[in-house]
């Protein structure tokens, strides 16, 4: 079985400061791997994802997130936060095979912007 | 809004009773999920349908639990004889045939047992 690990459950940053959301993950197969965000009262909305190809994935309001297999990792970064950032963050992670497989949330990281 | 909606959003009950949760997907998806997230976790996986046909369901869900999705579109979540414990937010979401691995959530109904 495949697990995730956000070590992280609350990160404090400064506006327009970089934050990095660490994203450890364990698993015997290849994997698929995923960020979604939650903003406040809100749903989740997927953020990005890793599938297959170039390890460096970008979503459209400037996070990336790079795919280490030797480190098991796939930490979300951002190069200057905004407020609306704000949000809590989960890393998920399914296993990279056919037919539907069970995706599995790591605990979450709070990410809260600082004016 | 063409999103996935859940309803109610908020339930308060006594401990003993029975609550229904509903669940409404995106038009077409024929994936649906059940999702429980308790504080300071991610959500945790309850169960899926692909259409109508209920495909997977986690130990998490113990005998008091029942989902259905009798025609394929919008789902139900039943919580019989309800425990202090099952206290959450439950969570839904769908997926389209074109793209499995993006799963569409609802904002949760947050269930409070007292």
């Amino acid at each position: 079985a495949q697990s995730v690990t956000q070590l992280d459950s609350q990160v404090p940053v400064f506006e327009e400061a970089p934050v990095e959301l660490r994203c450890n993950y364990s698993s015997s197969v290849s994997v698929y791997l995923f960020w979604y965000v939650q903003y406040p009262n809100q749903g989740l909305q997927l953020l990005l994802k890793y599938l297959s190809g170039s390890t460096l994935v970008e979503s459209i309001n400037g996070f990336e997130a790079e795919f280490n297999k030797s480190q098991t990792s796939f930490h979300l970064r951002k190069p200057s936060v905004h407020i609306s950032d704000t949000a809590e963050y989960f890393c998920a992670v399914r296993k990279d095979s056919g037919g539907y497989q069970k995706v599995t949330f790591g605990t979450g990281t709070k990410l809260q912007v600082i004016p | 809004d063409t999103g996935v909606s859940q309803d109610p959003r908020h339930k308060i009950t006594k401990r003993g009773q029975n609550v229904t949760f509903r669940c409404d997907p995106i038009s077409e998806h024929n994936r649906l999920y059940w999702y429980r997230q308790t504080l300071g976790q991610g959500p945790e996986f309850l169960t899926y349908f692909q259409n109508e046909a209920q495909l997977e369901k986690s130990r998490l869900l113990s005998d008091r639990f029942s989902a259905e999705r009798p025609k394929g579109s919008f789902s139900t979540l039943e919580i019989q004889r309800t425990e202090q414990g099952d206290s959450a937010m439950y969570l839904c979401a769908s997926s389209p045939r074109s793209s499995y691995n993006e799963q569409f959530f609802g904002p949760g109904t947050r269930l409070t047992v007292l």
